[in-house]
């Protein structure tokens, strides 16, 4: 059971560039979120799921965009990196709907923009 | 949106020190977590609490949700305490936007 699990654990692009961070859980969660963190601070929502088939928005969306491709996995995509988005990110999931709903960290994917 | 407040903002004890943490948040909440995020950046749910108490060994965390504000108790604090705590609350009926407080950086000295 190897919880949620993030890639890559780090990663260097330059200004334009695009990439994909990949996310799976494996407790047969329903939602699933994306998370950055920038330095000093707390984790700001970018995107969640709370199924299958569907996205919203959160906190700070600008710039991303995500896909729900399975109960398991959920993905966030830069499509033309900016300076702005170096930060790390947390891919988190949960139970929404069960009898508790702790959410479960990956351990994070350090992205920096040059 | 909801605004969430943590204080202190930076905490330093020596080994076997108590401490309590704090949470202010501005507006009802559907639920409310306490994360401990390590040194090494591990984010580690400690409580699932949109009211009353729960206990879990040297921690124990109250949260009373009619005067927006919730608690975390550190015991005889160690080193492995160290690193920075958060709060994070989702509004009520709104069941995935977790809104994170800044956080309380503890550091545990020998």
């Amino acid at each position: 059971n190897a919880g949620v699990t993030q890639t890559p654990k780090f990663q260097v692009l330059k200004t334009g560039q695009s990439m994909t961070l990949q996310c799976a859980q494996d407790m047969n969660h329903n939602s699933m979120y994306w998370y950055r963190q920038d330095p000093g601070m707390g984790l700001r929502l970018i995107y969640y799921s709370a199924s299958e088939g569907t996205t919203d928005k959160g906190e700070v969306p600008n710039g991303y965009n995500v896909s729900r491709l399975n109960k398991r996995e959920f993905s966030l995509r830069l499509e033309s990196a900016a300076p702005s988005q170096t930060s790390v990110y947390f891919c988190a999931s949960s139970d929404l709907g069960g009898p508790t709903t702790e959410q479960y960290f990956g351990p994070g994917t350090r992205l920096t923009v040059t | 949106g909801i605004q969430v407040e943590q204080s202190p903002p930076d905490l330093i004890l020596q080994e076997g020190a108590n401490s309590t943490l704090r949470c202010n948040f501005s507006d009802s909440v559907n639920n409310l977590q306490w994360f401990h995020q390590n040194p090494w950046g591990q984010l580690i749910n400690l409580f699932y609490i949109p009211s009353g108490t729960k206990q879990n060994g040297r921690l124990s965390a109250t949260t009373v949700a009619t005067e927006r504000y919730s608690l975390l108790y550190i015991s005889s604090s160690q080193t492995t305490d160290s690193g920075v705590y958060f709060c994070a609350v989702e509004k009520e009926y709104n069941n995935n936007d977790m809104r994170f407080g800044a956080g309380t950086r503890l550091t545990v000295k020998p």
